[in-house]
């Protein structure tokens, strides 16, 4: 198993711009989560999905944000609208039980 | 509503000598706790985690915790530190009937030679 992959690394953006970043989680976890990390913080959550299901989303969450796990395996998560603010690290982890594995991150820089 | 507390930002320390990150929890109910570092333009990588049983736990790389619960605590403490020792560590909480981790704010682990 090769842990969790989110893929872009990295994504420099206009503001304005849309951008959307996936996650694949490792197989047999059946939970997914999203969180924001910013400079000298903590991880923020963001949102989570047990199996394709949505169960909670984080009032961080605004309408410009939107995640999805089509058949409950790998997820997108999708900025409309970019802004400033939006530059951080984006982290995807998965679980099974209390074993969690996270993911390297995407940094998007909204420029 | 249960939260991590992370008191200390940055904890400068000789190496060779010995560390405590501390971490305070509020909550309601029983919870698990999670210790993780973070290298720079990294994931998060587990330490060690408490769900129950002894309230001494053990992790990788020499790091230990300690679960008090009359205090809410879970200090991370390594009894020797090395320069590469040096990273954000962040301690997580989370409990029955949600799963998701909540993080504190993280502490800065500076080992100086």
């Amino acid at each position: 198993d090769t842990g969790v992959s989110q893929d872009p690394r990295h994504k420099i953006t206009k503001r304005g711009q849309n951008v959307t970043f996936r996650c694949d989680p490792i197989s047999e976890h059946n939970r997914l989560y999203w969180y924001r990390q910013t400079l000298g913080q903590g991880p923020e959550f963001l949102t989570y999905f047990q199996n394709e299901a949505q169960l909670e989303k984080s009032r961080l969450l605004s309408d410009r944000f939107s995640a999805e796990r089509p058949k409950g395996s790998f997820s997108t998560l999708e900025i409309q609208r970019t802004e400033q603010g939006d530059s951080a690290m984006y982290l995807c982890a998965s679980s099974l039980g209390m074993n969690y594995t996270f993911g390297s991150g995407t940094r998007l820089t909204v420029v | 509503a249960q939260s991590v507390t992370q008191l200390d930002s940055q904890v400068p320390v000789f190496e060779e000598a010995p560390v405590e990150l501390r971490c305070n929890y509020s909550s309601s109910v029983s919870v698990y706790l999670f210790w993780y570092v973070q290298y720079p333009n990294q994931g998060l990588q587990l330490l060690l985690k408490y769900l129950s049983g002894s309230t001494l736990v053990k992790g990788i790389n020499g790091f230990e915790a300690e679960f008090n619960k009359s205090q809410t605590s879970f200090h991370l403490r390594k009894p020797s530190v090395h320069i590469s020792d040096t990273a954000e560590y962040f301690c997580a909480v989370t409990w029955d009937s949600s799963y998701k981790l909540i993080f504190g704010s993280g502490t800065r682990l500076l080992v100086r030679p």
